[in-house]
């Protein structure tokens, strides 16, 4: 099975700061990799798919780069409706999965 | 646009079965895979199983594989997932997904 590794686990920042997370795959995934964002109590919304590509409707605050074994999402002008947790998801091989999550919190 | 509304979560005891439902709306049904994804309590994503468009391609996770079963019918738009020998780590709120998009999900509790 791919392993998905995330970086960091948690992070807290402020209003309007950029934030990075990074994904990692044990293996060469291509481009197949999507992020996802949960809200607590919420199911998860796919943001980025492809590594790049923007779900329709979200916001292009949101971004995503990488492929191969290294992707990143990067959120810019970080706001309160962003804080959740940030999964990413590799859909190259079954059995699909997904790093550990991202838990992003504000100072 | 794309509606998942999976219904059939129930506090049953290990060793006990239980069917869940998924009724898709706004797209074609027959004409996209699906999935099924889990998440326990305070924990991760797991993806639980995958079945192509017409039914005959159906793969799953190791920790369900034997005792879980994937099912489709295109004339209902309906997705279903049976499950047997349930366990205490089976507990979980479990999702229907078509492609990257996922319903609200329906909670299993496994519970003695």
């Amino acid at each position: 099975d791919i392993q998905m590794t995330q970086s960091p686990s948690s992070l807290s920042a402020s209003v309007g700061q950029r934030v990075t997370i990074t994904c990692r795959a044990s293996q060469d995934i291509s481009i197949y990799l999507a992020w996802f964002q949960q809200k607590p109590g919420k199911a998860p919304k796919s943001l980025i798919y492809a590594a790049d590509s923007l779900q329709d409707g979200v916001p292009s605050k949101f971004s995503g780069s990488g492929s191969g074994t290294d992707f990143t999402l990067t959120i810019n002008n970080l706001q309160p409706e962003d804080l959740a947790t940030y999964y990413c998801q590799q859909y190259n091989t079954y059995p699909w999965t997904f790093g550990p999550g991202t838990r992003v919190e504000f100072k | 646009q794309v509606q998942l509304v999976e219904s059939g979560g129930d506090l049953v005891k290990p060793g006990g079965s239980l069917r869940l439902s998924c009724a898709a709306s706004g797209f074609t049904f027959s004409e996209h895979y699906m999935s099924w994804m889990r998440q326990a309590p305070g924990k991760g994503l797991e993806w639980v199983s995958y079945i192509s468009l017409g039914g005959d391609t159906i793969f799953y996770a190791d920790s369900v594989k034997g005792r879980f079963t994937t099912s489709r019918d295109n004339a209902k738009n309906s997705l279903s997932l049976e499950m047997n020998s349930l366990r205490v780590e089976d507990t979980a709120v479990y999702y229907c997904a078509r492609g990257l998009s996922w319903g609200q999900g329906t909670l299993v509790t496994v519970s003695s």
